[in-house]
């Protein structure tokens, strides 16, 4: 079946040590998104990408990076940077199909924590 | 700027009482989208319905209702006979219309459950 497939779904890191969320799709999208959720405060858009090898930051990009190298895969790193990365990270697509209207599909998440 | 508040952090009701989850929104445009979404414990966001300013036609779908009034800015989502299934965090939000227009809005949610 088609979706959206993140991992690991859980994942914890030492403080200073880089990390990397993967998303991988199988619908044929060509927008990808990268949104961080945190309790009381809904979604955060980190960054996005429309299309291969073209990526723009979000409303909190500081402290993530991410590659845009294949159309099928989004993959977000969390960098020693980030000052607060404890949170549930999300992966979303658009695809034309869907015109303008902006329905995103979701992955199931990764939960991250620092100790 | 857009923004979209849910002004409900947590809503409790006893199985089969009918809820309702408001959605206020703002924005300068004049034409743009608003979303339901729904996240179950397994963490994934499930769409459930998407309206454009220019319909105000309420919608219903089984035990869902929505309730669009541009007058008041408000996008309101009533669950009818509500159910155990149905306990959630529920997403109200906002996209723009246009090429340029990526960036979809989030509520903060509201955490709602349904008890026996």
């Amino acid at each position: 079946d088609g979706g959206i497939t993140q991992s690991p779904k859980y994942l914890f890191r030492k403080e200073g040590q880089n990390v990397t969320l993967s998303c991988e799709q199988n619908l044929n999208h060509d927008a990808m998104y990268w949104y961080r959720q945190d309790p009381g405060q809904g979604l955060r858009l980190i960054y996005y990408s429309q299309i291969v090898n073209d990526f723009q930051k979000g409303d909190i990009a500081e402290g993530y990076s991410v590659s845009r190298e294949k159309k099928e895969s989004f993959p977000l790193t969390v960098t020693s940077a980030q000052k607060n990365p404890t949170a549930f990270y999300l992966c979303a697509s658009r695809g034309k199909s869907t015109g303008s209207t902006g329905e995103l599909f979701f992955g199931e998440g990764s939960r991250l924590t620092v100790l | 700027a857009q923004k979209v508040t849910q002004a409900q952090t947590e809503i409790s009701v006893v199985e089969k009482e009918d809820v309702t989850l408001d959605c206020v929104y703002e924005t300068r445009d004049t034409t743009y989208y608003l979303f339901w979404y729904k996240q179950p414990p397994s963490g994934e966001l499930v769409f459930l319905i998407r309206r454009n300013s220019f319909d105000e036609q309420n919608e219903i779908s089984g035990r869902y209702s929505w309730n669009f009034q541009k007058s008041t800015s408000s996008f309101n989502f009533t669950i009818t006979a509500s159910q155990v299934v149905d306990s959630a965090v529920y997403f109200c939000a906002l996209r723009n219309y246009g090429k340029g227009a990526q960036k979809l809005v989030f509520g903060q949610g509201t955490r709602l459950t349904i008890n026996p």
